[in-house]
């Protein structure tokens, strides 16, 4: 079965610094996409970055970037000069056929004043 | 307009009513998709509709109800929920291309909360 894992349920992170948020992941498929999406509180849930396994350069979205170690199925979120509006629930998810995200359990980013 | 709308925000309903949630899209996306949130939890798909067809049933119990009138819009028509019913609703939508819709990104509504009595 394929699967997303999310170890960190909670992080905290200093306004201005970087964090790094951790996912691995699980797929049989050979063709598949991986992504972030932030769940601020009470409000939708958004992509913040997207990458495709064919690619092996790391996407990058301005203070938002992404280390893809496929051969380790490892897809980690850094996040630099951190702001306040950046709390909130990451989730990390992979594709699995053609229309299903498998989603991890979520990461809740905390940003410290 | 990149926006999935979802109408309403909040719902409250007791186990022998019925009443129905709606999402509209108008980003011309083929797509769409129901989801289940509990809450600190990740979002569990439900349904997904391509081209108006129902694709994907994940086994929901028959109280919950989709359809799909066109293209833009979404309804999950609700029946003798149960109270562990109750959870945020979550509608998407995405672009299919080439008959796929995996490399595409999904667009999130902002929920309907329900709560069951």
């Amino acid at each position: 079965a394929q699967t997303v894992t999310q170890s960190q349920p909670e992080m905290s992170v200093q306004e201005a610094e970087t964090v790094t948020l951790s996912c691995t992941y699980d797929t049989s498929e050979s063709d598949y996409y991986l992504f972030w999406y932030k769940q601020p509180p009470s409000r939708q849930m958004i992509l913040v970055i997207r990458q495709e396994a064919y690619k092996q350069q790391n996407a990058t979205e301005n203070r938002f970037s992404v280390n893809f170690q496929k051969a380790a199925k490892s897809f980690s979120l850094k996040i630099s000069d951190s702001q306040l509006g950046d709390a909130a629930m990451y989730f990390c998810a992979s594709t699995s056929g053609t229309y299903k995200y498998i989603f991890g359990t979520g990461t809740r980013l905390k940003v410290l004043a | 307009d990149t926006e999935v709308t979802q109408t309403p925000k909040h719902l409250v309903m007791g186990m022998t009513n019925k009443k129905s949630l709606k999402c509209e899209q108008h980003m011309g996306h083929r797509a769409m998709y129901w989801y289940k949130q509990k809450a600190k939890k990740p979002p569990e798909l439900m349904f997904v509709y391509s081209y108006e067809k129902l694709s994907i049933n994940e086994s929901v119990p028959s109280r919950f109800s989709p359809e799909c009138p066109n293209s833009s819009l979404l309804n999950l028509h609700l029946h003798a929920l149960q109270p562990e019913d109750s959870a945020l609703y979550l509608c998407a939508s995405s672009q299919v291309q080439g008959g796929l819709a995996q490399d595409n990104e999904q667009f999130f509504g902002p929920g309907t909360r329900l709560t069951v009595l």
